[in-house]
């Protein structure tokens, strides 16, 4: 059974500063999702990892893959208020259905 | 293009009631998800489907059936809802294959059970 631990639960840093969420998953899994969710809202696809050393960078965000190390990042650079949100990871189970066991989630909030 | 959408949004129903969340997506996606949500616990699989006519348990099952008759639906029923099913449900749609697509997910259902 795939189990997934992200870290930290809770982040809270100010605007401009940098962090990295970190997500280790116990199974071999080649492909890892990233989703961004606001309060109250759906779940929306931040990045797609398909392979080992596969690295995605959109605006300030950027994710990245060791699939060896069973372990993914999602690096935030000159964080901005607007990057409040919770953020999941999900690896994907090997087999059928690309089913996907998600973290519980890290939940950013930027201040000024 | 309307994605994924889920009805209701919200829901109130008595211990003991049953209901069914509808899930329909235009995108004609063969694999669909019911996921419930819970404070603190990220996004529980119930119940998939890789195709019109098929589906399979998740993690999290029992108390829920599923039905797929058509492709663009799948169907979540509750047959005796319980308080312990109070939660928010995300159903979500992807590509039959290989390759990086996501899956995409409804706006969700708040149900509360009393």
């Amino acid at each position: 059974e795939l189990k997934v631990e992200q870290n930290p639960l809770f982040l809270s840093m100010q605007e401009g500063k940098n962090y990295t969420i970190y997500c280790n998953y116990s199974t071999t899994s080649d492909r890892l999702y990233w989703y961004r969710q606001d309060p109250g809202k759906s779940l929306e696809s931040l990045f797609v990892l398909l392979s080992n050393g596969a690295v995605k960078q959109e605006g300030r965000l950027m994710a990245s893959l060791d699939t060896k190390a069973r372990l993914s990042t999602l690096h935030i650079t000159a964080a901005v208020h607007d990057l409040s949100a919770t953020y999941f990871c999900a690896p994907e189970d090997a087999g059928t259905a690309s089913k996907l066991t998600f973290g519980t989630g890290t939940r950013l909030q930027v201040t000024l | 293009n309307a994605g994924v959408t889920q009805t209701p949004k919200f829901r109130v129903l008595k211990t003991g009631q049953s209901m069914t969340l509808l899930c329909a997506q235009d995108m004609n996606h063969e694999y669909m998800y019911w996921y419930r949500q819970d404070p603190g616990m990220g996004l529980r699989l119930i119940h998939y489907s890789v195709g019109e006519g098929t589906t399979a348990k998740g993690e999290v099952p029992d108390g829920y059936n599923v039905s797929r008759l058509k492709k663009q639906n799948f169907l979540l029923g509750l047959e005796s809802a319980a308080p312990s099913q109070t939660s928010v449900y995300f159903c979500a749609s992807r590509y039959g294959g290989e390759g990086n697509q996501p899956q995409h997910f409804g706006d969700g259902t708040r149900l509360s059970i009393l």
